[in-house]
């Protein structure tokens, strides 16, 4: 069965600390996508890579960066956590092109405090 | 840019009933069009899609019609059961990213 894996499902951390979210796709995708999830505001891409060492911008990268070293993985880094990043963040995958749809990890629950 | 605008929620239903979520969507291309569920506790996933103008997408009972004329991709079940209860995003992409409506959350009642 293929799948997006997070490493975490529940994460509570200091507010400043420096937070790694992990993502890994076994499916041999080339784009990866990394999203927060609030209520009333949908999803909003924080950034996506589509190709190992290429990353780019979404819609609210501020406060986060990303790191794409392997084709399988796909890091989250909060460079210094602050309460507004309290969200859901889901990682999703996808193959090239507009045609294929995304498969998504099952949401990394972060609390800020 | 692209966006999607879909119906506000929450919607509340009767076992049975029919249950429609609007979406409308504006983009500057020809995009695909994308409905995906997340269950209570759950990432999303893909309910059903639809690629090019007059495209029926459908799964599980739910079904939506890619309308280029009236740039709409509502999603349609005529009898819904408890366990479609969930959120439901409406979504689009033109290349390799997709654009999400703010989401729409359907309860089901027995």
């Amino acid at each position: 069965d293929v799948k997006v894996t997070q490493s975490s499902r529940y994460l509570v951390k200091r507010t400043g600390e420096k937070v790694f979210l992990e993502c890994v796709q076994d499916m041999d995708h080339e784009n990866m996508f990394w999203y927060r999830q609030d209520p009333g505001l949908g999803l909003r891409l924080i950034y996506f890579s589509y190709d190992v060492k290429m990353k780019e911008k979404g819609d609210i990268p501020e406060g986060y960066s990303v790191s794409r070293e392997k084709k399988e993985r796909f890091s989250l880094i909060l460079e210094s956590a602050s309460t507004n990043q309290t969200s859901m963040y889901l990682c999703a995958s996808s193959t090239a092109g507009k045609l294929g749809g995304y498969t998504f990890g099952s949401g990394t629950r972060l609390t800020v405090v | 840019g692209n966006s999607v605008t879909q119906m506000e929620g929450p919607v509340t239903l009767s076992e049975e009933a029919f249950l429609t979520i609007n979406c409308t969507y504006t983009a500057t291309g020809y995009p695909s069009l994308f409905w995906y569920v997340q269950y209570p506790g759950e990432g999303l996933q893909l309910l059903l899609k639809a690629t090019k103008a007059d495209d029926k997408g459908s799964n599980k009972g739910f079904e939506a019609t890619y309308r280029k004329e009236t740039t709409s991709f509502h999603l349609e079940k005529g009898s819904v059961q408890v366990s479609d209860s969930a959120v439901y995003f409406c979504a689009l992409s033109d290349d390799y990213k997709l654009s999400f409506g703010a989401g729409t959350t359907v309860t089901v009642r027995a």
